[in-house]
């Protein structure tokens, strides 16, 4: 079955820029109706859909994160990428990624989520 | 913006229990609903989508109901691997989650 598993620095500076890859195993990025989507919790806190990438490349952001993220993906390495610009202490979160069952629905299965801080 | 409010945020309750988590939507989101359980530092298990349908493998305890803009899960008997939190997500117009409810025991 489709596994996934978030990858990248755990800590970032303030003002950077933050940098994770998913790599997606188990099944092909590219099957017609998956889409592939970030989600982060900051700690102790409650669920954030940051966006959602499909394997042609077509994007959904969540319009409050819209003006600091991209989403890419790589289809060669079965891998899709987050990039949240001039990052504050606002953004230490878990980080997730997870296969959305077609363009907006539930997200099934997740990956294991992976912690950034950002701090000096 | 689609805003979800889960009640209670907290719930205490024991072994055997019938429970139920409200989530209501800011707007009608037809049955595009979701609910989640998820256990500390785990990512979030899905439960149920369509606001109603089980996914497969979650036990029938389990079941959900409600459209428009009100809904419920139902914990028919609590078990002791049911103390989580749960969070409904809609995805009629993009993706909000509720701000979770936590199930403790009494």
């Amino acid at each position: 079955q489709v596994q996934l598993q978030e990858s990248g620095p755990g800590l970032v500076k303030p003002s950077e820029t933050l940098s994770l890859t998913c790599t997606v195993s188990g099944g092909s990025i590219s099957r017609n109706s998956d889409y592939w989507g970030w989600i982060r919790q900051p700690p102790g806190k409650g669920l954030e859909w940051i966006g959602t990438i499909y394997y042609t490349g077509k994007t959904y952001y969540n319009p409050s994160l819209k003006s600091r993220v991209t989403i890419s993906v790589d289809t060669s390495n079965n891998q899709f990428s987050l990039r949240l610009s001039s990052v504050t202490a606002a953004d230490t979160a878990l980080y997730f990624c997870a296969r959305e069952r077609t363009r907006f629905a539930w997200f099934d299965p997740w990956g294991q989520g992976t912690l950034v801080t950002v701090s000096s | 913006d689609i805003q979800m409010t889960q009640s209670p945020s907290t719930l205490s309750a024991s072994i055997g229990d019938r429970v139920t988590i409200t989530c209501r939507a800011s707007q009608s989101i037809s049955s595009w609903l979701a609910w989640y359980q998820q256990k500390p530092g785990k990512a979030p298990k899905l439960l149920i989508y369509k606001a109603s349908t089980l996914e497969s493998g979650v036990p029938s305890r389990f079941s959900g109901s409600g459209s428009g803009t009100e809904f419920t899960l139902t914990i028919s008997s609590l078990q002791p691997d049911d103390f989580a939190t749960y969070y409904c997500q809609q995805y009629n117009s993009y993706h909000t989650f509720g701000q979770g409810t936590k199930l403790e025991i009494k």
